[in-house]
């Protein structure tokens, strides 16, 4: 079965350094995500993707996060100044346009730890 | 207030015998759907229901929807040691773009 890859599985930084979260979405997917989640906590919506460009964002993604489809394959994220409270379990996703492709798959998740 | 709120946030059960889960959201909802997620690991599709539908079932899974509760559960019958897993309801809201808002979780434990 098809599968959203995420590397690395673990990221280990230093407060104020760039981090640059990498995904393979699923190939004929069109639809693009980023979600992360904190310790014990819900899973937040940062953004989606759609068409090379930001179809959504949520308060969380400020101006100190982008995202980029550099080829036809990969999905980044870049957090360009972590902080502390960017540690999180960060998740991509990717879904479908038909209407039966509503469900996310979800990549195992980069776990980003800023020290 | 939270778009999704489960309860319990946590359970334990006997193996054999039925999980249920509910979620509440507070907005109209294109459609609703269920994730399982296993410690530390990506959350997987289980579930979705629309919200023109009331009940739906997969396998072992039964879900229902109640739009005018804004509410929904999930069934698990039969339970097993592997079922062991954080669950969340996610919603697709009406005009909401394609993001799905998840809920708070339900921590299911199955003991042996």
């Amino acid at each position: 079965e098809p599968e959203v890859t995420q590397t690395p599985s673990h990221q280990v930084t230093q407060m104020g350094q760039e981090v640059i979260l990498r995904c393979v979405p699923i190939s004929n997917h069109l639809y693009f995500y980023w979600y992360r989640q904190i310790l014990g906590q819900k899973v937040e919506f940062l953004v989606s993707f759609y068409n090379n460009e930001i179809s959504e964002k949520s308060e969380i993604f400020d101006d100190q996060f982008s995202v980029e489809r550099p080829d036809g394959s990969n999905f980044t994220l870049k957090i360009r100044s972590t902080k502390l409270e960017d540690s999180a379990m960060y998740f991509c996703a990717s879904s479908g346009i038909d209407r039966d492709d509503e469900k996310l798959f979800f990549g195992s998740g980069t776990q980003l730890s800023v020290l | 207030s939270q778009q999704g709120e489960e309860d319990p946030q946590a359970l334990s059960i006997q193996e054999g015998e039925n999980a249920t889960m509910n979620c509440s959201y507070k907005t109209s909802i294109n459609n609703l759907q269920w994730y399982r997620q296993n410690s530390g690991r990506g959350l997987v599709h289980l579930i979705l229901i629309r919200s023109n539908e009331r009940e739906k079932h997969s396998g072992r899974l039964r879900v229902t929807l109640d739009t005018s509760k804004k509410s929904s559960s999930l069934l698990i019958t039969a339970s097993r040691a592997a079922d062991t897993a954080s669950y969340f309801c996610a919603t697709r809201l009406t005009g909401g773009g394609n993001k799905l808002t998840f809920g708070t979780g339900t921590q299911l434990k199955v003991e042996l």
